[in-house]
């Protein structure tokens, strides 16, 4: 069974640009959930999208944007990029809505630079 | 609101000794999901363990074991004779439903684990 896949892996972009990342949830996952990794903040969570709806959403500004589509796939997209956006930014996604303790499944996440 | 503390940033040890990585969490809720995850250089999270609030029974896993304790609000996570493929940084998470929903993860800053052969 083929785990979470991102794209792209790595992606460079200048200040002021837009970006918009894509993830692929493992077959028959419906949740997908969103988090950046910075050396300075750690691991934080973005949001997470089921059944095409976003869920919940982290404390981040609304440049951050995501959306789900009919099969699963999420992409998130980032307005206006600043430097401090520079980050791991990794997608997980779990089984069902139900079980609160559902394992999340992580991909291998896109490195987004800013320059 | 919630929060993990990982208060060890590195630790370096030598092949086969035993090492304990101490993860304290905070949470006014009453039922929480608490994690472990290792990331490899490679960037990828990869699942050791989940823990339910309820159950606060010590779990052993080969050379993985986990220390519950909910009266010290401790998830403390030791490896037993640890090997140079057991170098990472080591995450402990916390889900609950209080903030932002029941799937978010609340990720301590994490433990950088090297293990020198």
């Amino acid at each position: 069974k083929a785990g979470v896949t991102q794209t792209p892996r790595y992606l460079i972009k200048t200040r002021g640009q837009q970006v918009t990342l894509s993830c692929s949830p493992i077959s028959g996952h419906r949740s997908v959930s969103w988090y950046q990794q910075t050396p300075g903040q750690g691991l934080q969570f973005l949001f997470e999208y089921f059944s095409e709806t976003q869920r919940n959403k982290g404390n981040f500004p609304g440049r951050f944007s995501g959306r789900q589509f009919s099969n699963s796939r999420s992409e998130m997209n980032v307005s206006t990029l600043e430097l401090g956006d520079s980050a791991l930014y990794l997608c997980a996604s779990s089984l069902e809505q139900a079980a609160r303790d559902d394992e999340q499944f992580f991909g291998p996440g896109t490195r987004l630079t800013v320059l | 609101a919630q929060k993990v503390t990982q208060a060890q940033t590195e630790i370096s040890v030598v092949e086969k000794e035993d090492v304990t990585l101490d993860c304290v969490y905070e949470t006014r809720d009453t039922t929480y999901y608490l994690f472990w995850y290792k990331q490899p250089p490679s960037g990828e999270l990869v699942f050791l363990i989940r823990r339910n609030s309820f159950d606060e029974q010590n779990e052993i896993s080969g050379r993985y074991s986990w220390n519950f304790q909910k009266s010290t609000s401790s998830f403390n996570f030791t490896i037993t004779a640890s090997q140079v493929v057991d170098s990472a940084v080591y995450f402990c998470a916390l889900s609950a439903n209080q903030d932002t929903g029941r799937r978010a993860l609340t990720f301590g800053s994490g433990t950088r684990l090297q293990v020198q052969p």
